[in-house]
């Protein structure tokens, strides 16, 4: 069945630091891919999605770019703040079993000051 | 206020005593889940609704009902709990049943201890 696997955390970098935060996965089809991210006692949100292959999402500095030929939607930021430190999710969401989006365990970023 | 609303945030209870988390949202989306957070397992979709009296099983289903009578609730039953359901649950939805590209947006979080 489909599948999502991400680095295993904590990761613990300080401020301004450049960010990577490895996701691949697997699928029959054509996903869609997303990065969620959750800021502590608080639910999921929307970070950036693509949608196809060569799609690159983007939102508050954060990227991802959505490779086919290595199966993977690695999660970019070239500097980053205190404010970012939260748990980060990849997922995926196909066009078969219920459109039912698959996750990764997730990634803890703790950022210093 | 776009939002889905999760009830109660928090609950402690004891084994079987039968419980229910509520879940609405007034996006009038088609499509809501259910999903477990379990440190290290990511979250897990317990089951899922595609339309109003349409649900369907997820990965995680033993142990637990859901209904859905109208398009804007979504709620889950545990109706003996077990300690091995002490877990964070997340109700989620989106607009259409039919699109993979929308992703889902989720509640703020129900925190269950069944001792």
């Amino acid at each position: 069945g489909d599948s999502v696997t991400q680095m295993e955390g904590p990761v613990t970098l300080s401020e301004e630091a450049f960010l990577t935060i490895n996701c691949t996965y697997t699928a029959t089809g054509y996903p869609s891919l997303f990065w969620y991210v959750q800021y502590p006692g608080e639910g999921l949100q929307l970070l950036l999605k693509a949608t196809k292959a060569d799609d690159k999402g983007s939102n508050k500095g954060f990227e991802a770019t959505y490779r086919k030929e290595t199966t993977s939607f690695h999660l970019e930021k070239g500097s980053v703040q205190v404010s970012d430190s939260a748990v980060y999710f990849c997922a995926l969401r196909g066009n078969t079993g219920g459109f039912k989006t698959i996750f990764g365990a997730g990634t803890r970023l703790f950022v210093k000051a | 206020e776009a939002q889905v609303t999760q009830n109660p945030r928090y609950l402690i209870t004891v084994t079987g005593k039968k419980l229910t988390v509520t879940c609405s949202q007034n996006m009038n989306h088609e499509y809501m889940s259910w999903y477990r957070q379990d440190p290290g397992l990511g979250l897990r979709q317990i089951y899922y609704s595609m339309n109003v009296e349409v649900t369907d099983k997820g990965d995680v289903p033993e142990g637990y009902k859901v209904s859905r009578k109208e398009k804007r609730n979504f709620p889950l039953i545990l109706e003996s709990p077990s300690p091995n359901q002490t877990s964070l649950y997340f109700c989620a939805s989106s607009p259409s049943r039919v699109v993979a590209d929308q992703p889902q947006h989720f509640g703020d979080g129900t925190r269950l201890s069944i001792l």
